[in-house]
């Protein structure tokens, strides 16, 4: 079965602390990978699409990056606002079913 | 605020009981699909349709269904509850039919007694 594992589990950061956030997958023919932001109690919000291996997003603080078997969020200079769980997600081939990982909960104190 | 609507937020009720949660997707989208939140087992796909159409299927039980209506909003039943059915449900809406780029609603909590 297609396989999205994210690490670590949680992250505390101070501000100003650059990370990242690994999510590796085992799907073949990806359709694409996608990462979210989940606020406690809220619903997922959308946050980058990538296609294919050597792309890059960028928002603000995020940027995202993907390879042939993995995917960074990296966070740079985070600010406490910053703090949420971060969920990857991948679209296979199959379609229809856009398979999350269990996601980063990151944490940056002041 | 994402522009899809779920209702109720909140919901307490017995086991063996019956539940219907409500979904208005975002102005325009035509594609609906309904998640599960736990803290065990993470986002899990149940259930997309798109202009009213079931287009795909997740683990999603036999005791729920659902279905998306001519106006396009949807709503997701769930009977014969039980205790492990307590989650957060999460309806998400896409302009377009098979896409990872989602916008979710605040999400219906469920909690049974």
């Amino acid at each position: 079965e297609d396989q999205v594992t994210q690490s670590p589990e949680a992250l505390r950061l101070q501000e100003g602390e650059s990370s990242s956030l690994n999510c590796s997958y085992t799907v073949s023919g990806l359709r694409g990978l996608f990462w979210y932001r989940q606020d406690p109690g809220k619903g997922p919000e959308f946050l980058f699409t990538l296609y294919s291996a050597g792309e890059e997003k960028e928002k603000e603080r995020l940027k995202a990056t993907l390879t042939k078997k993995e995917s960074f969020l990296h966070i740079t200079a985070p600010k406490p606002e910053d703090s949420a769980t971060y969920l990857c997600a991948v679209l296979p081939p199959s379609w229809g079913k856009l398979q999350f990982g269990a996601g980063t909960q990151v944490v940056v104190t002041p | 605020d994402s522009g899809v609507t779920q209702t109720p937020k909140h919901l307490i009720t017995a086991t063996g009981q019956r539940v219907t949660l409500r979904c208005s997707p975002r102005s325009g989208d035509l594609s609906v699909y309904w998640y599960q939140q736990s803290l065990d087992q993470g986002l899990q796909f149940l259930i997309h349709y798109y202009n009213g159409e079931e287009r795909a299927k997740g683990n999603i039980l036999e005791r729920f269904s659902a279905q998306q209506f001519p106006d396009l909003h949807s709503e997701l039943n769930l009977s014969s509850l039980e205790l492990g059915d307590s989650a957060l449900y999460f309806c998400a809406s896409s302009g377009r039919d098979f896409t990872g780029e989602l916008f979710f609603g605040e999400g219906s909590r469920l909690t049974v007694l």
